[in-house]
């Protein structure tokens, strides 16, 4: 069963940093691609970032270039998500998301989320 | 960038009733759009890919159309536990967005 679990996330002040991580299990997670998605209280979600397989590649929303960072572990099977500069408008649920094997970068499992408020 | 606009925001319909949900792509995304349902307090579960591929497990009662720009989510008889926002993705140009969502309500 594909697990994704992710922790980290917390009260932080405007300007401050956070890092994210997410255990992944029930799959081979050197194999897919992974991504960073949040959702804004009471709001759509927003994709943040992407990280492929092989570490090689990443890319980023144009709201978090420059201050946030994905990274990836395979020998541990964790994904990381090292926020800075952070802003209030960076308050979210972020979830941890694994690419699908089919054709097109979308997401067949979702963790259940870490909650980041960033608030003075 | 792709914007992603769903419609309507809210959709109140019987049990088993038909609901059609809208995702409307602002240039043409080919068929490279994704379904999501959402329902409370729940992470996110992959409805559909490719605008018309089910996801594994994922009941009948579920189908996507439409490509290049249109698409419709049909729940074809809703049931009591279908009660969600759906969200749409697009896949075809970087950066990935979602639609707004379409809270379906059971009337």
């Amino acid at each position: 069963e594909v697990q994704l679990l992710e922790s980290g996330g917390g009260l932080v002040q405007p300007g401050g940093s956070l890092r994210l991580s997410c255990e992944a299990s029930g799959f081979t997670f050197s194999s897919y691609a992974m991504s960073w998605v949040r959702q804004a209280p009471g709001k759509g979600l927003e994709w943040v970032s992407l990280i492929s397989a092989s570490d090689d590649s990443t890319f980023y929303a144009d709201s978090v270039k420059g201050r946030f960072t994905i990274s990836r572990d395979n020998s541990k099977n964790t994904l990381y998500l090292q926020l800075n500069s952070l802003r209030a408008e960076d308050t979210a649920l972020y979830y941890c998301a694994k690419r699908s094997s089919g054709s097109g970068t979308y997401f067949d499992y979702w963790g259940q989320g870490t909650l980041v408020t960033v608030s003075s | 960038e792709v914007v992603v606009t769903q419609s309507p925001a809210t959709l109140s319909v019987s049990p088993g009733e038909r609901a059609t949900l809208s995702c409307r792509a602002s240039q043409s995304v080919s068929s490279n759009l994704a379904w999501y349902q959402q329902k409370p307090g729940q992470a996110p579960r992959l409805l559909i890919s490719g605008a018309s591929t089910r996801a594994t497990g994922v009941p009948a009662r579920f189908s996507g159309s439409g490509s290049g720009t249109e698409f419709t989510l049909t729940i074809s008889s809703l049931q009591s536990e279908d009660l969600a926002v759906y969200c749409c993705q697009q896949y075809n140009k970087w950066p990935l967005t979602f639609g707004g969502g379409t809270k379906v309500e059971i009337k």
